[in-house]
């Protein structure tokens, strides 16, 4: 079965620093999701991305994140200098439609310290 | 704001026990529920949706309206169910997102 591949698996950086989360979709997936999970916490939604443009996203998502499909193939969160709190399992997902079911990444665990 | 409550953080039982993995919601319109599980190392996955009205790997699951739940339900554990289970819901809106409970750890002992 194809997969959401999301890189890197590990991620530490400073306070203050920016990240980029990195995310590959299934290939004819038109649907991209950022959710994220503070350790103990629930799975949260971030944004969904359609057609080249944010469709929704939530109260989270603020002027410090933003996501980007560069090309084809990659599907990017970046979060511009991260906070202590900003430390999270980051999941990427894609859907080929709105309807359709979601298939999650790994998870890109980012550590900030 | 709709919201998903998973009232049990962990759940231990004994290999044939019964299972039910509760879930409730609040949610002014008409959302569409799912289950999904993370096993130890894996990637979070669909196991079910209400709609679909299927039995995967033994679980069911029946949306009550009426008490606005959405409980998971396996008449007989096995080991390899020992997993994270969350609940899902997604507005009828024409949007994908899903809102999530906290989850319950189902552990199956032998």
């Amino acid at each position: 079965e194809p997969e959401v591949t999301q890189t890197p698996s590990h991620q530490v950086t400073q306070m203050g620093q920016e990240v980029i989360l990195r995310c590959v979709p299934i290939s004819n997936h038109l649907y991209f999701y950022w959710y994220r999970q503070i350790l103990g916490q629930k799975v949260e939604f971030l944004v969904s991305f359609y057609n080249n443009e944010i469709s929704e996203k939530s109260e989270i998502f603020d002027d410090q994140f933003s996501v980007e499909r560069p090309d084809g193939s990659n599907f990017t969160l970046k979060i511009r200098s991260t906070k202590l709190e900003d430390s999270a399992m980051y999941f990427c997902a894609s859907s080929a439609g709105v309807n359709e079911k979601l298939f999650f990444g790994s998870g890109t665990q980012l550590s900030v310290l | 704001a709709q919201r998903v409550t998973q009232p049990e953080k962990l759940l231990s039982v004994f290999k044939g026990a019964p299972v039910e993995l509760k879930c409730n919601y609040s949610y002014s319109g008409s959302p569409e529920l799912f289950w999904y599980v993370q096993y130890s190392r894996q990637r979070l996955q669909l196991l079910l949706r209400h709609i679909s009205r299927e039995s995967i790997k033994g679980f069911t699951a029946d949306l009550n309206k009426g008490e606005t739940s959405f409980h998971l339900k396996k008449p007989f554990a096995q080991e390899e169910d020992s997993a994270m289970y969350y609940c899902a819901l997604k507005e009828n809106s024409g949007y994908s997102t899903l809102t999530f409970g906290k989850g319950t750890m189902l552990l199956v002992s032998p």
